[in-house]
């Protein structure tokens, strides 16, 4: 079946770094979504990407779609702890079902 | 607005017993979803309902039952409670599920409810 990879699962990063999590498809998606969940939480969306391209910003966080519908990345400038928790890609395919990313964990190192 | 309401946010079954998980939303969102979180394997979808009276199975239906009588309510069964059904489960909704009706298709969550079966 269809799949979105989620790399890495985890990133240990010193506050004031930066971070980065990718999703790839194994086919072309309508459009992707992304959300974060805080320990304990549940996710809250972030944003949705649907052109072949697109770059979206929200403050510090940096959202980009490929060219072919298939991949996507989150980039977090200057991570605060605030930052901390773990970050799903969810990709919708022809059939507009969301495909789930196994998310990514943000963990600040002490 | 309380958005989506989940009940109960813990419990407990032994092996066997049945159980209904509640989930409410007060935003007359069309689409309404049941989700299990496990570690390390993200969200996977059970059910879903595109409106009253239509529900669908998901990615991981069986064990579970759903019902969708009116658009605020969509309860989860488990039939007889097994060990491999300890998870969280979330609910999640949005306004409509088709492209082109003007809604992004975010997702809105329930605070989840953490089941444990002995």
């Amino acid at each position: 079946g269809q799949q979105v990879m989620q790399i890495p699962q985890y990133q240990h990063v010193q506050e004031g770094e930066d971070f980065t999590t990718y999703c790839n498809s194994s086919t072309t998606l309508s459009n992707i979504q992304w959300y974060k969940q805080r320990p304990g939480g549940h996710p809250v969306f972030l944003i949705q990407l649907v052109k072949s391209g697109e770059v979206k910003k929200q403050k510090r966080l940096t959202f980009q779609f490929g060219e072919a519908k298939k991949n996507s990345s989150l980039h977090i400038t200057a991570t605060q702890t605030t930052d901390v928790g773990t970050y799903f890609c969810a990709g919708r395919d022809s059939n507009y079902q969301l495909i789930w990313g196994a998310g990514t964990k943000l963990i600040i190192k002490p | 607005n309380a958005g989506v309401t989940q009940t109960p946010k813990f419990q407990v079954l032994k092996t066997g017993q049945s159980m209904t998980l509640q989930c409410a939303q007060d935003m007359n969102h069309e689409y309404m979803s049941w989700y299990r979180q496990d570690p390390g394997m993200g969200l996977r979808l059970i059910h879903y309902s595109v409106g009253a009276g239509i529900t669908d199975q998901g990615e991981v239906p069986n064990g579970y039952n759903v019902s969708r009588s009116t658009t605020e309510d969509f309860p989860l069964r488990l039939l007889s409670a097994a060990p491999s059904q300890t998870s969280v489960y979330f609910c999640a909704s949005t306004l409509n599920f088709s492209p082109g009706q003007g809604s992004a298709g975010e997702l809105f969550f329930g605070e989840g409810s953490r089941l444990t079966v002995l």
